[in-house]
């Protein structure tokens, strides 16, 4: 599976869209992107997945460059309960475990 | 989506003892779940691949018969601590995924080896 790279840390203002960039310059053709976030304590919950197109649904827009090297995740009304630990992951279809890497931990203030 | 429990949500045990950790897809069959274990501050590390009918699969470094895991039906894995020491103490999450494209996460089990 390919490498994804995140900042570490973000702020965002509570009401506000919190915009978390994702790098993977190596993905493959047929890897999706994948977004879970994981809040203290919990285990990690599913946010949304794309292909190549973008995506939306209840929780999350997600952005994927024409290239699909990177993609952003949008939360367009962050509230405190969205801060937690974001986890940008690529992985091919089928049933395979899924790769963390540190993600980006998003602190919502208030 | 699909849910996943695990059960106990958390345990303390002694230095020595067993413990059992299940993992139930509760709406949805998996031929196959996955073990992560997770330690302070870091991310999510696979242990190990569990098969609904067939041994499980290992990470490199990860003891197959300290972590004993059992994949009795298509709905339950269960994962053995067994001879529990400190250095066991973490936070362990199961995974599974129903025929769509999304993996599902159980909520973890807190183990706490005295």
């Amino acid at each position: 599976d390919a490498k994804t790279t995140q900042p570490p840390s973000m702020d965002c203002a509570e009401g506000r869209a919190a915009n978390l960039p994702c790098n993977h310059s190596t993905i493959s053709g047929n890897e999706y992107v994948y977004w879970y976030r994981q809040i203290h304590s919990q285990g990690p919950q599913y946010i949304i997945h794309g292909l190549k197109n973008n995506e939306t649904n209840e929780m999350a827009s997600l952005i994927i460059t024409e290239d699909r090297k990177s993609s952003t995740l949008i939360l367009p009304h962050a509230t405190l309960r969205d801060t937690a630990v974001y986890y940008c992951i690529v992985s091919g279809a089928g049933r395979r475990a899924l790769t963390f890497g540190s993600g980006t931990r998003l602190q919502v203030q208030p | 989506g699909a849910v996943v429990s695990q059960h106990p949500s958390r345990v303390i045990c002694k230095s020595g003892t067993s413990v059992k950790i299940e993992c139930r897809s509760l709406d949805f069959q998996a031929t196959t779940m996955f073990w992560y274990r997770q330690f302070p501050k870091k991310s999510l590390m696979l242990m190990a691949t569990s098969n609904e009918g067939s041994k499980a699969t290992y990470e490199q470094g990860v003891e197959k018969d300290k972590f004993l895991i059992n994949h009795a039906s298509l709905t339950l894995s269960t994962l053995t601590v067994t001879s529990a020491h400190p250095e066991d103490s973490s936070f362990y999450i199961c995974s599974a995924k129903p025929l769509s494209e999304t993996q599902y996460f159980g909520p973890g089990t807190r183990l706490l080896v005295l």
